[in-house]
Parts: C-alpha cells; sequence; structure tokens
C-alpha cells in the first residue's frame, strides 16, 4: 500500500535552533515531492519543489533534499523564527494517473 | 497577481441540501484539483480535471461532484452534505501533468460546515 509518513507529528524547539523535518515514501518511482506550509484554518503555501532527478532545492533559510533509493525526503529550515510556528505537509506527486498522496503533516512550534 | 481563489472562504449548509463550492485562476493552468482536508488530518484528493477530462478518486463519495464549464472555473458540488462532509475543501492548479509541470498551486480554502 502506498504510503508518506511524516515522523514526528509535533515538534517544539526553542527560536534559533535549526528544524529538521523527515518525509518518507514507499514508492522511488515518482516525479517530485512538495514541501508546504500551512497555518491554522488557512491554504496551502508551496515551499519547494524537488523533482525526481534534483538531490536537493534550496530557499533562502530553507533547504530540502530528496534520496529516492531510501524513500526519504528532508526539509531544514535554518535558524527557527517565531513565525515558523506551523504545519509542514508533503506531497509525493508519482507517474501514470497523476498520484498525488499527502504526509500526515509534522506541527512545528517555535518558541521564543 | 496569477492566483487561485476560492469562494466563499466560509460556507454554512443545513443537512441534505445541496452546496456548490467554487474555485477560479488565472494562472491558465490545464489541471485543477479539490482536496477535502478535515480537522488535523492531511489533504484527501477528491478528483481533478485535466482541461475537460473528469478524473475521479476510486474512493470519492457519489455524493461529490464537480463541474469545469471553461479552464478558469471548477465546482465542487455537494449533492446531499452529511455531518461528515464538514472539512477544508481545497481547490489547486498545476500547469500539466507532465512531471516537470505538475507543482501543485493552492488556493485559500472553503471551510463547510453542516448544520
Amino acid at each position: 500500500k502506498q504510503e508518506v509518513t511524516q515522523i514526528p507529528a509535533a515538534l517544539s524547539v526553542p527560536e534559533g535552533e535549526n528544524l529538521v523535518l523527515n518525509c518518507s515514501f514507499t514508492d522511488s518511482a515518482i516525479y517530485n515531492l512538495q514541501w508546504f506550509r500551512q497555518d491554522p484554518g488557512k491554504g496551502l503555501t508551496s515551499l519547494l519543489l524537488i523533482q525526481s532527478s534534483q538531490r536537493e532545492q534550496t530557499s533562502g533559510r530553507l533547504n530540502a533534499s530528496l534520496d529516492k533509493s531510501s524513500g526519504r525526503s528532508t526539509l531544514y529550515i535554518a535558524a527557527s523564527q517565531p513565525g515558523d510556528s506551523a504545519t509542514y505537509l508533503c506531497l509525493e506527486v508519482k507517474a501514470a494517473g497523476n498520484k498525488l498522496t499527502f504526509g500526515g503533516g509534522t506541527r512545528v512550534l517555535v518558541k521564543p | 497577481d496569477a492566483m487561485v481563489i476560492q469562494n466563499p472562504r466560509y460556507q454554512v449548509t443545513q443537512f441534505g441540501k445541496p452546496v456548490t463550492l467554487s474555485c477560479s485562476q488565472t494562472l491558465n493552468h490545464n489541471v485543477m484539483y479539490w482536496y477535502q482536508q478535515k480537522s488535523s488530518q492531511a489533504p484527501k484528493l477528491l478528483f481533478h480535471y485535466y482541461d475537460k477530462d473528469f478524473n475521479n478518486e476510486a474512493d470519492t463519495p457519489d455524493n461529490f461532484q464537480s463541474r469545469r464549464p471553461n479552464t478558469s472555473f471548477c465546482f465542487l458540488d455537494i449533492r446531499s452534505p452529511g455531518l461528515g462532509d464538514a472539512a477544508m475543501y481545497l481547490c489547486a492548479t498545476s500547469r500539466d501533468r507532465d512531471r516537470s509541470y505538475n507543482e501543485q498551486f493552492f488556493g485559500p480554502g472553503t471551510r463547510l460546515t453542516v448544520l
């Protein structure tokens, strides 16, 4: 059964600490993996997209890596700030049939 | 700015009373998606349109229907809402389904309450 897993489900860190968020998937035949941020009661904001041919993507304090052989993507957020508090979701996009599956999300709290 | 717009942002309906949610996009993308997100859960894909071609997910209830009258607009119809259909409904678009162009762009969502 296809599954996308995010562990831990919740994470609390002091301001300034680096965040490491994990996304695991069971099938290496993916098109791409996309990371999103969701604030409570809001829609999804795209953070980074990694295509299957890429190993990582960077945007400002954010860096996402993709390792298809181990079925893992990691989102790093450097020098966390209270404004980074949100739920972070990964989305796996597979090939034929445009199969899209979200992970369960990691709820992050950055304490001042 | 090019974007995905959802109206209304909040919708209240009565048990069993049909309701329609609206999504529009100025991105001129070929693909439009509808997701359902229940409280503290991940979004779940209901269906998508690739141009005029409708693609239903296998486990989407028959109670949910969709229409795409043109490239810009897509509607989600819930024929007889039940209490279990209360959720956030998210619309998304992608330029295409090809691996290089299926980055998802989301609207702000419509929160549906069923009384």
